[in-house]
């Protein structure tokens, strides 16, 4: 059965400051996609980014950075340089490919970003 | 281009009432699904379709029922209502490599 275990329930930092977010997952399918979800304080799950696993080249997108490592079945999250707007609930998700579109989500992990 | 519609946002339900929610996609996929979210729990799945006339149980299945007649439609039915079901509640509709979620409906059961 498939898992992923986000240990942080909560991250405080100040403006400006970077945050890493944990993800660890575990999977029996060679061929799975991890998500990054945000929930902000609104409450809508807006779609960060997928990985697929046979792609592990990181990736930079703006403050977003993403570091995918199978060897450690980790898929950890970086907001550089955050922002108050970045506050919000960030969950990591796993999708088999032979379970077809079903997720298994983490508990997610709250991030505060204060002024 | 709606996306993944989700009515109604906000219910109170007595225990023991029943009570359908729905939820609507205009992205044609084939795959859609229902969650719940409880507080520092993730979202759990509840049901899910591969196409029409086919569904499947999640994670949490007990006390829900569905049935997906439509590509486009995918109810979730609460037969008899209970404390234990309040809970926000997210469908979701995609293809094997990305899911797209509707605004949530927040139920209350008391």
């Amino acid at each position: 059965a498939q898992k992923v275990t986000q240990a942080q329930t909560e991250i405080s930092v100040v403006e400006k400051e970077d945050v890493t977010l944990d993800c660890v997952y575990e999977t029996r399918d060679t061929t799975y996609y991890l998500f990054w979800y945000k929930q902000p304080p609104s409450g809508e799950l807006v779609f960060l980014i997928r990985r697929n696993s046979f792609d592990e080249q990181n990736e930079i997108s703006g403050r977003y950075s993403w570091n995918f490592q199978k060897s450690t079945s980790s898929f950890n999250f970086t907001i550089t340089a955050s922002q108050v707007v970045d506050s919000a609930v960030y969950f990591c998700a796993l999708s088999e490919r032979a379970a077809g579109n079903k997720l298994t989500f983490g508990g997610g992990t709250r991030v505060l970003v204060k002024p | 281009n709606a996306g993944v519609t989700q009515t109604p946002k906000f219910q109170v339900l007595k225990t023991g009432q029943s009570m359908t929610l729905q939820c609507a996609q205009d992205m044609n996929h084939e795959y859609m699904s229902w969650y719940r979210q409880d507080p520092g729990m993730g979202l759990r799945l509840i049901h899910y379709s591969v196409g029409a006339g086919i569904t499947d149980q999640g994670e949490v299945p007990n006390g829900y029922n569905v049935s997906r007649s439509t590509t486009e439609d995918f109810p979730l039915r609460l037969l008899s209502a209970a404390p234990s079901q309040t809970s926000v509640y997210f469908c979701a509709s995609g293809t094997i490599t990305e899911a797209f979620f509707g605004q949530g409906t927040r139920l209350t059961v008391v």
